[in-house]
């Protein structure tokens, strides 16, 4: 079992619509970090969470660490938002890497 | 703030020949990351410094694979020789740390190599 779990894989949707991605863990964390990445291009760290929630924009990340979960929400999706969005817990040193998510939004 | 830069963005080389990638991280980061990211996978760590110090080399295939921060600023991963199966996006990272505790790691823009 992979100890860093991202559902959905792939998720299309339609412009305008709230987007949640979820990110399940099994390892104790001392933070947890939402990045995205576009086709062709670099990763961009979205958010770095230990506790509760933070807000950038149109963007929403929450996490519950006594559930070993997070979910990303998108609010308003627009179809620049498309890209792979990836859940990394960082237990020690290291990050561990979900496999990411791939979101499609259509105009 | 200058982001992290990574030089080629781009690199064609044929099997068994050798290549270079440099990296120069964000200013006063103390820490940096080499992943490769194979084509529809997450990114593998390939070697975390620490300064100049490696703090995690484990996934790094040493007989072909080198990596050196020199003066724990900028690096350099070396290939020598390559194999089809390189064939990959190289991300350079770099973050700092706060008592003790990694900050988020900022991403090069990548370096896409193919292997013939």
């Amino acid at each position: 079992k992979n100890e860093v779990e991202q559902s959905p894989q792939n998720l299309t949707a339609q412009e305008g619509e709230f987007i949640t991605i979820n990110c399940s863990y099994s390892v104790g964390i001392s933070a947890l970090h939402w990045l995205q990445q576009h086709p062709g291009g670099g990763i961009v760290s979205l958010f770095m969470l230990s506790s509760g929630k933070k807000k950038h924009g149109r963007l929403i990340a929450t996490i519950n660490i006594q559930e070993k979960h997070s979910s990303l929400h998108i609010t308003a999706s627009h179809p620049r938002d498309s890209a792979v969005y990836i859940c990394a817990v960082r237990p020690n040193y290291q990050l561990i890497w979900g496999a990411g998510t791939k979101l499609i939004i259509k105009p | 703030e200058a982001g992290v830069a990574q030089s080629p963005r781009y690199k064609i080389i044929e099997k068994r020949q050798s290549v270079a990638f440099w990296c120069n991280p964000i200013s006063g980061h103390a820490t940096l990351y080499w992943y490769q990211q194979i084509l529809g996978q997450g990114p593998k760590l390939l070697i975390q410094f620490q300064n100049n110090g490696v703090v995690d080399d484990s996934q790094l295939p040493k007989d072909r694979f080198s990596a050196e921060r020199l003066k724990g600023v900028d690096s350099t991963l070396k290939i020598q020789p390559a194999k089809l199966e390189d064939s990959a996006v190289y991300l350079c990272a770099s973050s700092s740390t706060s008592g003790g505790a990694y900050n988020e790691q900022f991403f090069g823009p990548g370096t896409r190599l193919t292997v013939l």
